[in-house]
């Protein structure tokens, strides 16, 4: 079966810090990955998706970047943090994009808050 | 564009008490539907999904049916628990592909005993 982990769980950060979370996916093989932020109250904002390694897809124009180095690896990073990247870092996967329609599997989720 | 919209929360009700959540949708094309359930502290889960019209998803005594003439895909439980406290989500699958999914803004349920 397949699982999807995120880390680290919760961090807290000073403003002008740099950033890196991680996710991986484990029992599958070519997944579609997303990036999404949920701020405090909110909705899900997609932030970056990735159709393969080193293809990154970026949603909206923010400080933050992301990388994927390995087929079920993503990687989401700052160089210096704002005090409005705080939020709830959700990662997920789908299936191939030739299956269309398929539904994304998250995984626990990364706390970030910058003080 | 696409996009969702859902019923403002929070949404509160005693345990036993019928549910719906209401959801409408702006979509080109005929997309899929979803329903993703977040409890606290905790990433998404897939409730249930709907991939034509007049599909019914169903999960955990959960259900909603896609309604392609009233754009609608409202979330409906007869009897909620305790254990339903949650965020709850309605999702449709963006046309442009990638399986890329646009989010209503959630509805917050809370049951009490």
């Amino acid at each position: 079966s397949q699982t999807i982990h995120q880390w680290p769980a919760t961090l807290v950060q000073p403003v002008g810090s740099p950033l890196s979370l991680e996710c991986t996916v484990e029992g599958t093989s070519n997944p579609n990955l997303y990036w999404y932020r949920q701020a405090a109250g909110r909705g899900l904002q997609l932030l970056f998706y990735s159709v393969g390694i080193g293809q990154i897809s970026s949603e909206v124009p923010q400080n933050l970047s992301a990388s994927r180095p390995q087929d079920r690896q993503f990687i989401l990073s700052s160089k210096k943090l704002l005090l409005s990247d705080s939020g709830f870092y959700l990662c997920a996967w789908s299936k191939l994009a030739g299956i269309k329609n398929n539904e994304q599997f998250f995984g626990p989720g990364t706390r970030l808050t910058v003080l | 564009g696409n996009s969702v919209t859902q019923m403002e929360g929070p949404v509160t009700l005693s345990e036993e008490a019928f549910l719906t959540i209401n959801c409408t949708y702006t979509a080109t094309g005929y997309p899929s539907l979803f329903w993703y359930v977040q409890y606290p502290g905790e990433g998404l889960q897939l409730l249930l999904k709907a991939t034509k019209a007049d599909d019914k998803g169903s999960n955990k005594g959960f259900e909603a049916t896609y309604r392609k003439e009233t754009t609608s895909f409202h979330l409906e439980k007869g009897s909620v628990q305790v254990s339903d406290s949650a965020v709850y989500f309605c999702a449709l699958s963006d046309p442009g592909g990638y399986n890329k999914l646009i989010f209503g803004a959630g509805t917050r349920l809370a049951v009490h005993p």
